[in-house]
């Protein structure tokens, strides 16, 4: 079975401040593919990153940055400087070749960005 | 984007009536998701499709039942509703299997069972 935990429920910064929201997942498949999703206010479900479990490397986007270690099978997601439009629920997914197509969701973490 | 359409947007529906939610994809994507949305559980895999005719049990599947007949649809009926299936509904698709391209999602259908 697979499992995707955020443990933070909600995270409030105030803008400009940097926030990175957790993500550690199960799974005992070797073959697998991490994702993070951005759900705005709006409601929509907005693709951010996706990854598979044989590159390692850490990615960089504008103000967005991702940490992926197997060796603590976390996927941690990093916004830097953080705006008042970033506040949204993200959600961290999990699915692997084994899993049947399934995207197995975290919990979603809820972040508020205040001016 | 992928062309997702789901409707209705919104129902407000009786207990024990049935309920059928549409996605409507434009993209010509071979696999289909019906995903449920409920605070503290993220999104949970209700029923999905590989193909026409071709579906498959998600983790939430008792009380729902799903229809594929064309490619660019993919049907959620509510057989009965029930209180505890209010819920946001998100479609979703995808090209390619598992993990070797994104899911892409509807904007989602808020059903609301009195």
């Amino acid at each position: 079975a697979q499992k995707v935990t955020q443990a933070q429920t909600e995270i409030s910064v105030v803008e400009k401040e940097d926030v990175t929201l957790d993500c550690v997942y199960e799974t005992r498949d070797t073959t697998y593919y991490l994702f993070w999703y951005k759900q705005p206010p709006s409601g929509e479900l907005v693709f951010l990153i996706r990854r598979n479990s044989f590159d390692e490397q850490n990615e960089i986007s504008g103000r967005y940055s991702w940490n992926f270690q197997k060796s603590t099978s976390s996927f941690n997601f990093t916004i830097t400087a953080s705006q008042v439009v970033d506040s949204a629920v993200y959600f961290c997914a999990l699915t692997s070749n084994n899993a049947g197509n399934m995207l197995t969701f975290g919990g979603g973490t809820r972040l508020m960005v205040k001016p | 984007d992928a062309g997702i359409t789901q409707s209705p947007r919104h129902k407000v529906t009786e207990t024990g009536t049935p309920v059928t939610l549409r996605c409507h994809q434009t993209e010509n994507h071979r696999y289909m998701y019906w995903y449920r949305q409920d605070p503290g559980h993220g999104l949970r895999l209700i029923h999905y499709s590989y193909g026409v005719k071709d579906t498959d049990k998600g983790e939430v599947s008792d009380g729902y039942s799903v229809s594929r007949s064309k490619t660019e649809d993919f049907l959620l009926t509510l057989e009965s509703a029930t209180s505890s299936q209010t819920s946001v509904y998100f479609c979703a698709t995808q090209g390619r299997k598992g993990g070797d391209t994104e899911a892409f999602f509807g904007q989602g259908t808020r059903l609301t069972v009195v």
